[in-house]
């Protein structure tokens, strides 16, 4: 069972916009919509802010949106603030084999 | 809310044992799945498996011969079992509703694998 992959790292500066993405296969995320985002703070537990690729949990802001194209979905964060500082996690549902995989996390820095 | 409860510090190759406690809703019902969730000190997220009230599991293929999980809908909670650990399961356990969408997490619950 391979991990999704995302990239170590992203940054931006406050008010724009940065895009994380999660690669996977056919297999996972180009195979089925159950591609979740999570945003981890410092010392905190996970917290889901986009589910079913798009779809947004009340209470997360809409700066937050989700899309996929083929093997690889993405989280774009819109209007960077300086509370978006965190690690983010995407998940994808693997098949009857494999059901749920993680990405290795994407640490954001608002410069 | 999820509340985890168990041994914090396991011995080599003994059996790590947790519990969540489920408040505020039913783990009944069969909406919902529960899984549990754990991250080594430092790194990323590994989903061990869940399991519906029904009793039927879904687990990791790296772990599922060393995991079980239970569930005890008369105590609205379910509980994980690891055995013959080693250093490498040394993690922040995390329980948590549902699997392929996990909408509310427990705090977690450090849990040392040393001799």
């Amino acid at each position: 069972q391979s991990a999704l992959t995302q990239p170590p790292s992203a940054s931006g500066s406050p008010g724009q916009s940065v895009t994380i993405s999660c690669t996977g296969t056919s297999s996972d995320v180009g195979g089925y919509d159950y591609v979740s985002w999570y945003q981890q703070e410092p010392g905190k537990a996970p917290k889901l802010i986009i589910f079913e690729v798009i779809k947004r949990p009340s209470g997360v802001p809409d700066r937050f949106s989700g899309s996929k194209f083929g093997n690889t979905a993405s989280l774009t964060v819109s209007g960077l603030q300086a509370e978006d500082e965190a690690d983010y996690y995407c998940s994808s549902y693997g098949g009857s084999e494999n059901f749920v995989i993680f990405g290795g996390g994407t640490k954001l820095t608002v410069l | 809310q999820l509340q985890e409860s168990g041994s914090r510090l396991v011995k080599p190759p003994q059996t790590l044992s947790l519990t969540c406690a489920v408040y505020g809703g039913s783990i009944s019902g069969g909406t919902y799945s529960w899984s549990w969730i754990r991250q080594p000190p430092g790194k990323g997220l590994e989903w061990i498996g869940d399991i519906y009230d029904s009793g039927t599991t879904y687990y990791n293929p790296s772990l599922k011969s060393r995991v079980s999980i239970s569930v005890d809908t008369s105590k609205n909670q379910f509980s994980v079992k690891v055995t013959s650990v080693t250093a490498a399961d040394t993690a922040l356990y995390y329980c948590a509703r549902g699997a392929t969408t996990l909408d509310s997490w427990g705090q977690g619950i450090l849990v040392t694998v040393s001799s």
